[in-house]
C-alpha cells in the first residue's frame, strides 16, 4: 500500500531556507507515470499548490512561489524534496506532499496525500 | 492566477442533498473538464473524491457526484450523513499548474 510521509524542521527562522522531505513507500518514485507535488495550507485557510516534480527533472511551480522554490527527487531514497528560500511568516503552513498519477488512461490528480507537516516561521 | 470561487459555507440535514459550487473562468474551469474535488476533515489530509468533473475514484460512494455548466463546476452530496461534515475544495488541474478553490465548510445539521 502506498504511503507518503513528510518530514522537516517544525521551526524555521525568517530569511532562512525551509527544507522538507517526502518519503514515498509502496511505489517507485521514478515511475514515468507519476508526478509529485507539494501543497500547503496556511493555518485555518485553504489549499495552495506549490509545485510538481517528475523524476526526469521536469518541474512546474505556482507562479507566486516560483522564484523561491526548488523541488528535487532522489530516486535512490524514493524521496521528494522541497526548498523554499527567504521565508517569512507568510510561509507558515502545513505542507503536504501528494501524487498525480498519469500512469493509466484516467489521470488521477493528487490521489494520495501524506499526513502533512507543520512548519512555523518565527525568530 | 486567481483562486476558484466557492461559497464559504453550506449546510443540510441528514438524508438531504447539498450542492457546492466552484466558479472559475473561461480560461480554466470553462475551458476543459479537469476539475477535481477533495474532502478534508479537521486535522486530516485532503481526500480525493472526484476527478474530470464527474468521475469517482474507486471506493468513493455514489452519493458524491460532480457536474459542470460553463465556468461553474458543482459537487452534489446526496443522502447526507454525519461523516460528510468536512471542508470541500475544488481544483482545476490542467496543464502545468493547479488552482484550488477557497474551500466550503459543510455542516450537517
Amino acid at each position: 500500500q502506498m504511503q507518503l510521509q513528510e518530514s522537516g524542521p517544525g521551526l524555521v527562522k525568517p530569511s532562512q531556507t525551509l527544507s522538507l522531505t517526502c518519503t514515498v513507500s509502496g511505489v517507485s518514485i521514478s515511475s514515468d507515470g507519476y508526478w509529485w507535488s507539494w501543497i500547503r495550507q496556511h493555518p485555518g485557510k485553504g489549499l495552495e499548490w506549490v509545485g510538481y516534480a517528475h523524476h526526469s527533472g521536469s518541474s512546474f511551480f505556482n507562479p507566486s512561489l516560483r522564484s523561491r522554490c526548488t523541488m528535487s527527487i532522489d530516486t535512490s531514497k524514493n524521496q521528494l524534496s522541497l526548498n523554499v528560500d527567504s521565508v517569512t511568516a507568510a510561509d507558515t503552513a502545513v505542507y503536504y506532499c501528494a501524487r498525480y498519477d498519469t500512469s493509466d488512461y484516467d489521470h488521477l490528480p493528487l490521489d494520495s496525500w501524506g499526513q502533512g507537516t507543520l512548519v512555523t516561521v518565527s525568530s | 492566477q486567481s483562486a476558484l470561487t466557492q461559497p464559504p459555507s453550506a449546510s443540510g440535514s441528514p438524508g438531504q442533498s447539498v450542492t457546492i459550487s466552484c466558479t472559475g473562468t473561461n480560461s480554466d474551469v470553462g475551458a476543459q473538464n479537469y476539475v477535481a474535488w477533495y474532502q478534508q476533515h479537521p486535522g486530516k489530509a485532503p481526500k480525493f473524491i472526484i476527478y474530470e468533473v464527474r468521475k469517482r475514484p474507486s471506493g468513493v460512494p455514489d452519493r458524491f457526484s460532480g457536474s459542470k455548466s460553463g465556468s461553474t463546476a458543482s459537487l452534489t452530496i446526496s443522502g447526507l450523513q454525519a461523516e460528510d461534515e468536512a471542508d470541500y475544495y475544488c481544483c482545476y488541474y490542467a496543464g502545468r499548474s493547479v488552482l484550488f478553490g477557497g474551500g466550503t465548510k459543510l455542516t450537517v445539521l
